[in-house]
């Protein structure tokens, strides 16, 4: 089964307007932290931002937000106020504390394009 | 500061060749990843490091990879015999440790295409 599920292929959103891309999560481990990646097409990974598992409040990184739903087990990530430089690949992660070593688990990715 | 750095940026191999790749991780940081990224796929987990000592390589595909860190530092994935098939991005990533909070931060990876 997969552990991160993100369903959205591909997404459009308008330069200024704001975006949700999805991501869910399977885990039995009660430690756990999620992370959001973005890759343009220079290949880099660079983060964006962090939830961990135990966290009360949803994570926010200027115009990132994280939407954590624990019981759902969904972590979806929110940009604001798009901009064209936000084109490139989103991944979303997880880390499981319980049995691993802490590598990261990563999900297929949503290709967003930001049109003008 | 610097951060994490990989070279090749670029290697074409021939089928059967051994190759190296090299990541020079952020000064100071304990844990360094490996993580192989093929085509339209998020990465996958290769080995991980904590300080010298290969702390997991569950994710190594086959006894033809095999990586050291023989300082606690630079990191050199290796590939012996290599086939069609290992043609991916290879990706490094260290973090200042490895618990629940600590980030990891990627190199610009190594695209390796072997014909």
């Amino acid at each position: 089964a997969q552990k991160i599920t993100q369903t959205q292929p591909g997404m459009f959103v308008q330069e200024k307007e704001a975006v949700t891309l999805d991501c869910t999560y399977d885990t039995s481990d009660p430690s756990y932290g999620l992370f959001w990646y973005k890759q343009p097409s220079s290949g880099e990974m660079i983060f964006l931002i962090y939830q961990g598992s135990y966290d009360q409040q949803n994570a926010t990184e200027g115009r990132y937000s994280l939407n954590f739903q624990k019981a759902r087990k969904s972590a979806n990530l929110v940009i604001s106020a798009s901009q064209l430089g936000d084109s490139a690949m989103y991944f979303c992660a997880m880390r499981e504390l319980g049995g691993s070593q802490g590598n990261l688990i990563f999900g297929k990715g949503t290709k967003l394009s930001v049109k003008p | 500061g610097a951060g994490v750095s990989q070279t090749p940026s670029n290697k074409v191999t021939e089928k059967g060749k051994y190759v190296e790749l090299r990541c020079d991780p952020i000064s100071g940081h304990t844990a360094l990843y490996w993580y192989r990224q093929s085509l339209g796929q998020g990465p996958e987990f290769l080995i991980y490091f904590q300080g010298t000592g290969a702390a997991d390589d569950s994710g190594l595909p086959n006894d033809r990879f095999f990586a050291v860190r023989p300082e606690g530092s630079v990191s050199t994935l290796k590939i012996q015999r290599t086939e069609r098939g290992d043609s991916a991005v290879y990706l490094c990533a260290s973090s200042p440790g490895a618990s629940s909070t600590d980030t990891q931060y990627f190199g610009p990876g190594t695209r390796l295409t072997v014909l």
